[in-house]
């Protein structure tokens, strides 16, 4: 079964330091997201991607943030400069369509990231 | 996205079916029902998703009543790695929002 593949799985990383967390969506897939979660707490959207561009954005997603399909098959988040509060379990999910509700969501397994 | 509400937490007893609640009286006519769950350490996953009729899968069913307002995700038989956090989301036109989810504990 097609899976979204992330990486790193766990990354530390010191305060104010550049993080780049990579996904590899399922290939006929066009959208793409992520999301993250902070340990016990619930999944929060922070963007979403589409034919290169961003289409939607959460108010979490400010401006150390950014999102990249460098080639055609990676999809990044980029945090430039990383905050004690930006730990947290980051999910990058993609899907067929995203027209309609009809299409579902495939998420990887997650990066976890703790800054210290 | 339209808002849901599910109960905090529900428990279970193994091989029992269960029966999780959403309400969602604020749906539009293009949102789509869907259910995600989230296993201990583990992405979200797939689990159902529905218009208007009533949908069955390997997973699970989803029984949606006929004014919409609410759904019923229905485990047959509840299984020790069926505990997990469900989550019932609407979707339209927009991007997938998830609420708090109800934590479904099953009991051996």
């Amino acid at each position: 079964e097609p899976e979204v593949t992330q990486t790193p799985s766990h990354q530390v990383t010191q305060m104010g330091q550049e993080v780049i967390l990579r996904c590899v969506p399922i290939s006929n897939h066009l959208y793409f997201y992520w999301y993250r979660q902070i340990l016990g707490q619930k999944v929060e959207f922070l963007v979403s991607f589409y034919n290169n561009e961003i289409s939607e954005k959460s108010e979490i997603f400010d401006d150390q943030f950014s999102v990249e399909r460098p080639d055609g098959s990676n999809f990044t988040l980029k945090i430039r400069s990383t905050k004690l509060e930006d730990s947290a379990m980051y999910f990058c999910a993609s899907r067929e369509g995203g027209g309609s509700g009809a299409n579902v969501l495939t998420f990887g397994a997650g990066s976890r990231l703790t800054v210290l | 996205d339209a808002k849901t509400t599910q109960p905090n937490s529900m428990e279970s007893n193994e091989e029992e079916p269960v029966h999780l609640p959403c309400n969602h009286s604020t749906i539009s006519g293009t949102d789509y029902i869907h259910w995600y769950r989230q296993l201990p350490s583990q992405g979200p996953e797939y689990v159902i998703h529905g218009l208007t009729s009533n949908v069955n899968n390997r997973m699970a069913s989803l029984a949606i009543a006929e004014d919409r307002k609410s759904s019923t995700l229905i485990l047959h038989r509840a299984t020790l790695r069926d505990a997990a956090v469900y989550y019932c989301i609407l979707t339209g036109f927009g991007d997938m929002r998830f609420g708090a989810g109800t934590r479904l504990t099953v009991k051996p």
